[in-house]
């Protein structure tokens, strides 16, 4: 069973263009993280949220927790923004992450 | 600070071999975490450890060993080595267990032939 989706599976843009990348679960969550992991393969952590909206330089994540859905956008993308972006929800107050399949970006110049 | 420090970042093994792969943080945090990473698929979690001495199972613990005996180390062990296990393991550390981001070490790449 699939309980995150993350969509699309691939994304190609022209440098300049906004990213949506999309994330929906089927558990009730207390907390999503946006993770980005780097072509070397390194994971680092992007956004954790519980409601709302969170922005930091050209990102952006939403989440709306009645409709189990959240989004992370990219304004005006750049080839260096090219990973894969990993949705993870947290089950519970203290449960552990479970993880999306990822979201694989390529901006060409 | 260092970070979440994993090694080794590479290791190739016959079949039935073990080894251990190491995990440190000098973070001072409580919840540890190990996680492997197979093409096709999410992360998924193998052991975790919400502090010092405490140890549980994950998603897909079988073939794998952990011990916490310091808040700072890690360890996972292989105990016989099969193909299945070949895959991209991560070591993940936080302040706590609830409400706070991972930081991740950079991964071991293992290959089991």
């Amino acid at each position: 069973k699939n309980e995150v989706e993350q969509s699309p599976q691939n994304l190609t843009a022209q440098e300049g263009e906004f990213i949506t990348i999309n994330c929906s679960y089927s558990v009730g969550i207390s907390a999503l993280h946006w993770l980005q992991q780097h072509p070397g393969g390194g994971i680092v952590s992007l956004f954790m949220l519980s409601s709302g909206k969170k922005k930091h330089g050209r990102l952006i994540a939403t989440i709306n927790i009645q409709e189990k859905h959240s989004s992370l956008h990219i304004t005006a993308s750049h080839p260096r923004d090219s990973a894969v972006y990993i949705c993870a929800p947290r089950p519970g107050s203290q449960g552990n992450l479970i993880f999306g399949k990822g979201t694989k970006l390529s901006v060409k110049p | 600070n260092a970070g979440v420090t994993q090694t080794p970042k590479f290791q190739v093994l016959k079949t039935g071999q073990s080894m251990t792969l190491q995990c440190a943080q000098d973070m001072n945090h409580e919840y540890m975490s190990w996680y492997r990473q197979d093409p096709g698929m999410g992360l998924r979690l193998i052991h975790y450890s919400v502090g010092a001495g405490i140890t549980d199972q994950g998603e897909v613990p079988n073939g794998y060993n952990v011990s916490r005996s310091t808040t700072e180390d890690f360890p996972l062990r292989l105990l016989s080595a099969a193909p299945s296990q070949t895959s991209v393991y991560f070591c993940a550390s936080s302040y706590s267990w609830g409400g706070q981001p991972q930081h991740f070490g950079d991964g071991t790449r293992l290959s089991i032939l």
